[in-house]
């Protein structure tokens, strides 16, 4: 079973819509969650962390289940700018630990 | 804001030639890593280092692999005899401990091309 599993996508959406990105990660001892957004050929930006309470930033909310061992983001009024790909990242040891990324959801966002 | 810087963003070898990848780390950031991204594939973890040494490291690390921190500032990835498998996107990372959630900061990459 693979670590962390996403839906690969392509999601393509029009300008405004709300998309939805879904993630299921195997190890129940994993400590800490991202989001990461990676454009064509460049490197993977921290998004934002994933706290088990849910967590808002703008126009991304994102959601924990820990029972589940489930995490989602969503992308509320998507822009064009939002285009690129979303990794689903989760690090299983806390400080000194690797992270384990997902291949990723790509997103595309058209006018 | 301060961030991670990798050179060369490109670096061409022949088989069998050692490279190394230089990295400058957040100058406060006390973790540092090592990722590839194979083209078309999913980020992989290489190496993690701390306090001047290795603290973890994945099955792609072997032998052929060295990290080295030989100043205050840079940390450096070495790989002795590439082989064509190797042609891939690497990463340095860096964080420092952040109410726990331990966000990793990334490079912009140095591209590996094995011929």
């Amino acid at each position: 079973r693979k670590e962390v599993e996403q839906d690969p996508g392509p999601f393509n959406v029009p300008e405004g819509a709300t998309v939805a990105f879904n993630c299921t990660y195997s190890n129940s001892a994993s400590q800490s969650f991202f989001w990461y957004r990676q454009d064509c050929r460049k490197e993977p930006k921290l998004l934002m962390s994933v706290y088990s309470s849910g967590n808002e930033d703008g126009r991304f909310t994102a959601q924990l289940n820990r029972a589940s061992q489930y995490i989602s983001l969503l992308i509320r009024d998507s822009k064009l700018s939002d285009s690129a790909t979303y990794l689903c990242v989760v690090n299983n040891r806390g400080s000194q630990g690797n992270l384990i990324f997902g291949k990723g959801t790509k997103l595309s966002v058209k006018p | 804001e301060p961030e991670v810087t990798q050179t060369p963003s490109h670096q061409v070898t022949q088989m069998g030639q050692e490279v190394i990848l230089r990295c400058v780390p957040i100058s406060n950031h006390l973790y540092f890593y090592w990722y590839r991204q194979i083209l078309g594939q999913k980020v992989e973890f290489l190496v993690s280092f701390y306090n001047n040494e290795i603290s973890e490291k994945s099955e792609i690390f072997d032998d052929q692999f060295s990290v080295e921190r030989p100043d205050g500032s840079n940390f450096t990835l070495k790989i002795r005899s590439t082989k064509l498998e190797d042609s891939a996107m690497y990463f340095c990372a860096s964080s420092v401990t952040s109410g726990g959630a331990y966000e990793q900061f990334f490079g912009p990459g140095t591209r590996l091309t094995v011929l």
